[in-house]
């Protein structure tokens, strides 16, 4: 299996701040994945971030708004920028080992 | 990747099995039917997984149709800690895929586990 530790757990920010979310791993993978769970909603990826190379959107989410960084194998940054009330989400990052994706515990953001 | 129909809610009896349905007709060949589960404000937890043969692990079975065109995740004794919401995905993980390690979630089931 694979231990996920996200940071913050949550956070409240104000309108028009950014946020970095970090998701370390404690296995080596070549994907993580971004999700986004909106109040009362299911989870729906933001991005796939591969190790040395651009992170791969889903429609509707962009680059500058949600920039993500893989450095390594075991890690990887997701933020949210120029937030907005309609980005108060928890915020969670997933990797894939054995055929088995194993998610974090998720970052809880409200923007006031 | 498949799309998947569940029912948005369900009611269990303590000590009694959850039967939680998922209909999912236009799943191909190659793509697994995966069950995970949600306990509020926590991440989403792996439950089981299959192809097209019956499964069964610590925490529950799953019967897949001969057709594959639907199954059904059975919590055999639900305890009041299932209480969750329960997503049913299909998808592959074949390695270079575009779609591999990403999962499509429904709006799942609610499951309510009564004392």
């Amino acid at each position: 299996s694979a231990v996920i530790s996200q940071k913050p757990s949550r956070d409240i920010c104000q309108r028009g701040t950014s946020l970095t979310i970090q998701c370390q791993v404690d296995s080596q993978v070549t994907m993580m994945f971004w999700y986004r769970q909106q109040p009362g909603q299911s989870l729906t990826l933001i991005a796939t971030a591969n190790q040395g190379s651009e992170a791969t959107y889903e429609s509707g989410f962009v680059i500058d708004k949600f920039p993500i960084s893989r450095p390594n194998l075991t890690f990887s940054t997701l933020t949210v920028s120029n937030m907005s009330p309609e980005d108060s989400s928890i915020y969670l990052c997933s990797v894939v080992l054995r055929a088995e994706a194993f998610f974090g515990q998720g970052t809880r953001l409200t923007v006031v | 990747d498949a799309k998947t129909t569940q029912p948005t809610s369900m009611d269990c009896a303590e000590g009694r099995a959850a039967n939680l349905p998922c209909n999912h007709s236009t799943i191909s060949g190659n793509e697994y039917v995966y069950w995970y589960r949600q306990i509020h404000s926590q991440g989403p937890q792996y439950i089981i997984h299959g192809l097209k043969n019956n499964e069964t692990n610590e925490m529950a079975s799953l019967i897949i149709t001969e057709d594959r065109k639907s199954s059904t995740l059975i919590l055999p004794h639900a305890t009041l800690r299932d209480t969750a919401v329960y997503y049913c995905i299909v998808l592959t993980f074949n390695a270079g895929g575009t779609s591999y390690g990403k999962l499509t979630f429904g709006q799942g089931t609610i499951l309510t586990v009564h004392p």
